[in-house]
């Protein structure tokens, strides 16, 4: 059975810090990590993805994965109180959303 | 750009009811389809995918079927809903490098 676990929270964190948000995987076959916000009553939106090792920037937003750990990490810095959500892990193997495993979200909450 | 339409956004239907939801894709052609249902507090589960017309994979046995009438149309059924049944749906459409984009979801309540 494949599995992404995360931390359900909530997560609270300050206007302006930063957030990390924590994901580990089971399957070592997986390829493909994403990172999803959904805000709530809302679908989810992807935010980020990576593939390979290390960090990867965009924005606010900092994808780490660490393939031998079996860990994927999301940094937002200087949140804000829009950053509120849910965040859903994913991890995968290439070619399709069946491979695809969702971990269960962190509910995150920036207070202003 | 592709946009992919869910509706409707919120259904209330009584138990032993039928249901239907629909989902259709614009900006892309042949493209692979999901169902995802998440329950309240839950992960995402993928419920069906869909490869091309008439191509339907099931991936939990339930309550509900799919049909892919046409090459962007995507329907989730069922003939008599359940409790269990409720929660937010989900159509989704894989982009490349696996990147997965979800419609605007139904919220069913089965009361």
């Amino acid at each position: 059975q494949k599995e992404v676990e995360q931390n359900s929270g909530p997560l609270s964190v300050p206007e302006g810090a930063i957030a990390s948000l924590n994901c580990t995987y089971s399957d070592r076959g997986s390829q493909s990590f994403f990172w999803y916000r959904q805000y709530s009553g809302k679908s989810p939106e992807l935010i980020m993805s990576i593939y390979s090792n290390g960090d990867k920037e965009d924005g606010r937003f900092t994808a780490q994965l660490n393939k031998a750990s079996q860990y994927v990490s999301l940094l937002i810095r200087d949140s804000q109180p829009s950053d509120s959500a849910t965040y859903l892990c994913a991890a995968g193997q290439s070619g399709s959303a069946r491979q695809l495993t969702f971990g269960s979200g962190t509910q995150l909450t920036v207070l202003p | 750009s592709q946009t992919i339409h869910q509706w409707p956004a919120t259904l209330v239907q009584p138990v032993g009811s039928p249901l239907s939801l629909e989902c259709t894709v614009e900006g892309t052609s042949n493209p692979n389809l999901y169902w995802y249902r998440q329950a309240a507090g839950r992960g995402l589960q993928l419920l069906f995918y869909s490869v091309g017309i008439g191509q339907i994979s099931s991936e939990v046995p339930q309550n509900l079927s799919a049909s892919r009438p046409q090459d962007r149309q995507f329907i989730l059924s069922s003939k008599k809903l359940l409790l269990s049944d409720s929660g937010f749906y989900l159509c989704a459409w894989i982009g490349f490098n696996e990147k997965l984009f979800f419609g605007s979801g139904t919220q069913l309540s089965v009361l």
